[in-house]
C-alpha cells in the first residue's frame, strides 16, 4: 500500500523568506508525485509533478520541488515567497500500477506574514 | 477551459436521509474520484471509477456507494446519512495517471 506523510502540518514565515515544505512516501513499487495546492475558498490545482526523468521539477511561479528516491523524499521549495502563496499544499503519489489511485498527504498550510 | 462541477456548494441534510452528491466533467475523462476532506486529515479517497459501470473502493468506502452509469457523470450516495459524514466531499476526473487530476470546488455537506 502507498502512504504519503507531510511533516508539517502548518508553516509560518515572512514574505520573502525561503521555505520547504517535506514530503515523504512509502510504495512498494515506482512511484509518480505530485504537489497539488489549494488557495482559500477554491478547489485543488496542480502545482508541479515528477514522472520520470529529471528528479528537480519546477512550477511556472517558482517552486520546485526534487525527488530523492534513497530517501523516498518530494520536499517543495522556493526560495522567496509572496503573500499569494498563502495556500494549503498537499503532496500526493501514485504506485503507478495498472489501476490509477492517487493518495494525498495530510496537507501543509503555509501562511506567509507580511 | 476544463471543468469538473459538483451540484450543490452548500448541503445541509437531515440524520438518515438518503443524499446524492453529482458531478459532472466535460473532458472525457475516463477516471473519475470521490474524495473527502477533513481538517488535520487532508483528503480521503472513498471510491474512484475508471470506466463507465466500473468503480472500485478507496480507503474510506464505509458509509457510501457510487454510481457510474455514463462516462461524463459520478455521483456519490450516502444511503443513511449519519453526522460523522459531515465533511467538503471533492470530486476529481483525470485522463491518466500521467496527467493532473482536476477537481471541483466541492460540496460542503452538514449532516443534522
Amino acid at each position: 500500500a502507498q502512504s504519503v506523510t507531510q511533516l508539517d502540518s502548518q508553516v509560518p514565515v515572512f514574505e520573502e523568506a525561503p521555505v520547504e515544505l517535506r514530503c515523504n512516501y512509502s510504495s512498494s513499487v515506482s512511484v509518480y508525485l505530485f504537489w497539488y495546492v489549494q488557495y482559500p475558498n477554491q478547489g485543488l490545482q496542480l502545482l508541479l509533478k515528477y514522472l520520470s526523468g529529471s528528479t528537480l521539477v519546477e512550477s511556472i511561479n517558482g517552486f520546485e520541488a526534487e525527488f530523492n528516491k534513497s530517501q523516498t523524499s518530494f520536499h517543495l521549495r522556493k526560495p522567496s515567497v509572496h503573500i499569494s502563496d498563502t495556500a494549503e499544499y498537499f503532496c500526493a503519489v501514485d504506485s503507478g500500477g495498472s489501476n490509477y489511485k492517487l493518495t494525498f498527504g495530510k496537507g501543509t498550510l503555509l501562511t506567509v506574514n507580511p | 477551459d476544463v471543468k469538473v462541477t459538483q451540484s450543490s456548494r452548500y448541503l445541509v441534510k437531515r440524520t438518515g436521509e438518503k443524499v446524492f452528491l453529482e458531478c459532472v466533467q466535460d473532458m472525457d475523462h475516463e477516471n473519475m474520484f470521490w474524495y473527502r476532506q477533513d481538517p488535520g486529515l487532508g483528503l480521503r479517497l472513498i471510491y474512484f471509477s475508471y470506466d463507465v459501470k466500473m468503480k472500485e473502493k478507496g480507503d474510506i468506502p464505509e458509509g457510501y456507494s457510487v454510481s457510474r452509469e455514463k462516462k461524463e457523470r459520478f455521483s456519490l450516495i450516502l444511503e443513511s446519512a449519519s453526522t460523522n459524514q459531515t465533511s467538503m466531499y471533492l470530486c476529481a476526473s483525470s485522463l491518466d495517471k500521467y496527467t493532473e487530476a482536476f477537481f471541483g470546488q466541492g460540496t460542503r455537506l452538514t449532516v443534522v
